[in-house]
């Protein structure tokens, strides 16, 4: 089993409908939780970080934590076409320690 | 405004030539990574470096050296580029409780021919 799993998509929604995106992770160990966005041809941007479980709100970006079902979530409000990207989530047992990648999630907002 | 600059955004090498990407960062960040990034293959860790002159080997460190000796620069060496190389390079730094905040650079396509 993959330590860290993620649909590579590519999803594609219409402009302003509600986006989920998910990953699922073995390692029970994980307790810090991030999800960066790379647009195309550039370096990936932190968006969100999440300790432990839980929900955290910015703007239109909720990152939702499900420790016990090993599984976390972005969820994209009013989704627009300048949040068409590649989603990776990544996460991390110890703030000191090595971070484990997604392979990402194409992302197409449709205008 | 956090910055981390990478020294080319395209690249074009020769096999067998010896490759040097730079990476600058201007944080004040004890951390600093390499990764290569390739289609269906996401992210992977070559080489990061916790402080000066101090390096640790990530999961694909084979055909790549780094060198820290300043803190506020890494370079990734591949003492002789082959085909397999062809990638996207990406630096990353972090505070050093911090690791899992990083901060990306906007990467270096790198082309071995």
């Amino acid at each position: 089993q993959k330590e860290v799993e993620q649909d590579p998509g590519p999803l594609s929604v219409p402009e302003g409908a509600i986006v989920s995106l998910n990953c699922t992770y073995s390692n029970s160990a994980f307790q810090y939780f991030m999800w960066y966005r790379q647009y195309s041809r550039k370096g990936p941007e932190l968006l969100m970080y999440t300790y432990s479980s839980g929900n955290k709100e910015d703007g239109r970006f909720t990152a939702q934590v499900d420790k016990s079902s090993k599984y976390i979530s972005l969820f994209i409000r009013d989704s627009q076409p300048s949040d068409s990207a590649t989603y990776l989530c990544a996460m991390s047992p110890r703030r000191d320690d090595k971070i484990i990648f997604g392979k990402g999630t194409r992302l197409h907002i449709l205008p | 405004d956090v910055k981390v600059t990478q020294s080319s955004r395209y690249l074009v090498k020769r096999t067998g030539e010896k490759v040097f990407l730079e990476c600058v960062q201007d944080m004040d960040h004890e951390n600093m990574f390499w990764y290569r990034q390739d289609p269906g293959l996401g992210l992977r860790l070559i080489y990061f470096s916790y402080d000066v002159k101090m390096k640790e080997k990530g999961d694909i460190p084979e055909g790549y050296s780094v060198s820290r000796e300043k803190k506020e620069r890494f370079s990734l060496i591949l003492e002789s580029a082959s085909t397999n190389q062809t990638s996207m390079y990406l630096c990353a730094s972090s505070l050093l409780q911090g690791r899992e905040t990083q901060y990306f650079g906007p990467g270096t396509r790198l082309l071995v021919l």
